[in-house]
């Protein structure tokens, strides 16, 4: 089946612990990108990728990292979170970069909170 | 300055009626994609129906139709003959072509929306 796999769907953590929220596609996707979604604020991009090695910032990047080091896989870190971060997080794939046609293929979202 | 605007932020309709969801854009872009997803209690993100910027028809997908303005920039959602599964919070989205967005999506606040029996 295909699909976008983000893990974990839920995660309580505390300030300054460093965590990973993986990502991974099973389409062949080339552009891949992180969002979250804050109430009233609709979803904001973070990070986004059009293809493997090749990362840049969204709207909010600041305290997140990404990776692509594998055309399948696009984990979100955060070195030192904040509880700022609390939020829901998408990961989300589309077969072109630059088509306007191409919908995001998103997954089921992960739940973070930063105490 | 907001390219997505949902000027509604929740509706009620009842049960096997039409409803419509609004939604205006902004872009200089001519080439465009506009996009509708649907955010049930769950939480995924589904996606419903686009619409091309050069699009001549406006698009369909079952229950859902988009009304398609491009002068107004208007991309409104109707379901019709809605059912209690349709109760969600639904968002209206674009996608532009331009090397500024590199292909973003860009999302407005949503409507939710509360189907009744």
């Amino acid at each position: 089946e295909a699909q976008v796999t983000q893990n974990p769907r839920y995660l309580i953590t505390v300030t300054g612990k460093k965590l990973t929220v993986t990502c991974s596609q099973n389409m062949n996707h080339e552009y891949m990108s992180w969002y979250r979604q804050d109430p009233g604020l609709g979803l904001r991009q973070i990070y986004y990728s059009m293809n493997v090695e090749v990362t840049d910032k969204g709207d909010v990047p600041e305290g997140y990292k990404v990776s692509r080091k594998e055309k399948r896989n696009f984990p979100l870190i955060l070195e030192s979170p904040s509880p700022n971060q609390t939020s829901l997080y998408f990961c989300a794939s589309s077969p072109q970069p630059t088509g306007s046609n191409s919908p995001l293929h998103f997954g089921n979202g992960t739940r973070l909170t930063v105490t | 300055a907001q390219k997505i605007t949902q000027t509604q932020p929740g509706m009620f309709v009842q049960e096997k009626e039409a409803v419509t969801l609004d939604c205006t854009y902004d872009t200089s872009d001519p080439s465009y994609g506009l996009f509708w997803y649907k955010q049930p209690s769950s939480g995924e993100m589904i996606f419903l129906i686009y619409q091309g910027s050069y699009d001549q028809q406006n698009a369909t997908e079952g229950r859902y139709s988009l009304n398609f303005q491009k002068a107004r920039k208007s991309a409104n959602l109707v379901i019709s003959a809605s059912q209690l599964g349709d109760s969600a919070m639904y968002f209206c989205a674009m996608r532009e072509v331009t090397t500024d967005s590199w292909g973003k999506l860009q999302f407005g606040a949503g409507t939710q929306v509360v189907v009744t029996p």
